[in-house]
């Protein structure tokens, strides 16, 4: 049972680039999220969806958007990379009535 | 606004008892979860209080008294795999995507 799935586990961008974080889970949750890990900031929202089809902003949207493909996957793009998103990203999913999360193992971004 | 206050870090030694607070303002309280994350690793799920009192996990515990928006996390019999930072989070709704709130974290330094 693999859970919940990154990739890549390590990316390094050029300011201005894109490109697209992948999650997938298989646990069948309906619910997943995405939040960045900054040094002493513990983690923040970026974006969540609670079913297939929907998706709303969290803390701090501001230079990602997201897509759920499906149930499974979830995913997360910069469209122009910027030293300030330089941060470790995590997806996670939940299932409804279970107040749990289950991370990936984090997604490692450099923006130089 | 919304604010979940935790110390940034506790040392103590192997065999001993540590406490880790969190006090919180939030709208939209629903419950507290606590969360473990060892350097490099995802959070994983610890304990999560939906009601006042005291819910115990093996050598852990944690505790919730929402007339004083105040929870803590006991870490028991310390084990030197303990250090990793902990992190109080607030659900803030129980609608399907259950969404949290984390504190910036506390990290347990266990010392032999």
């Amino acid at each position: 049972n693999a859970g919940v799935t990154q990739t890549p586990k390590f990316q390094v961008l050029k300011t201005g680039q894109s490109m697209t974080l992948q999650c997938a889970q298989d646990m069948n949750h309906n619910s997943m999220y995405w939040y960045r890990q900054d040094p002493g900031m513990g983690l923040r929202l970026i974006y969540y969806s609670a079913s297939e089809g929907t998706t709303d902003k969290g803390e701090v949207p501001n230079g990602y958007n997201v897509s759920r493909l499906n149930k499974r996957e979830f995913s997360l793009r910069l469209e122009s990379a910027a030293p300030s998103q330089t941060s470790v990203y995590f997806c996670a999913s939940g299932r409804i009535g279970k107040n749990i999360q289950y991370f990936g193992a984090g997604t490692r971004l450099s923006v130089l | 606004g919304q604010s979940l206050e935790q110390p940034s870090e506790v040392t103590a030694v192997e065999g001993a008892i540590v406490q880790i607070n969190c006090t919180y303002q939030t709208s939209g309280f629903y419950g507290l979860s606590w969360y473990q994350q060892h350097d490099g690793g995802a959070p994983t799920f610890l304990s999560y209080n939906g009601l006042d009192g005291l819910e115990e996990t093996g050598r852990f515990s944690s505790f919730l008294s929402r007339s004083d928006s105040y929870g803590y996390l006991l870490l028991q019999e310390l084990q030197m795999k303990d250090s990793a930072s902990y992190f109080c989070a607030v659900l803030m709704t129980t609608d399907s995507w259950g969404k949290l709130q984390f504190g910036a974290g506390t990290q347990v330094v266990v010392t032999p």
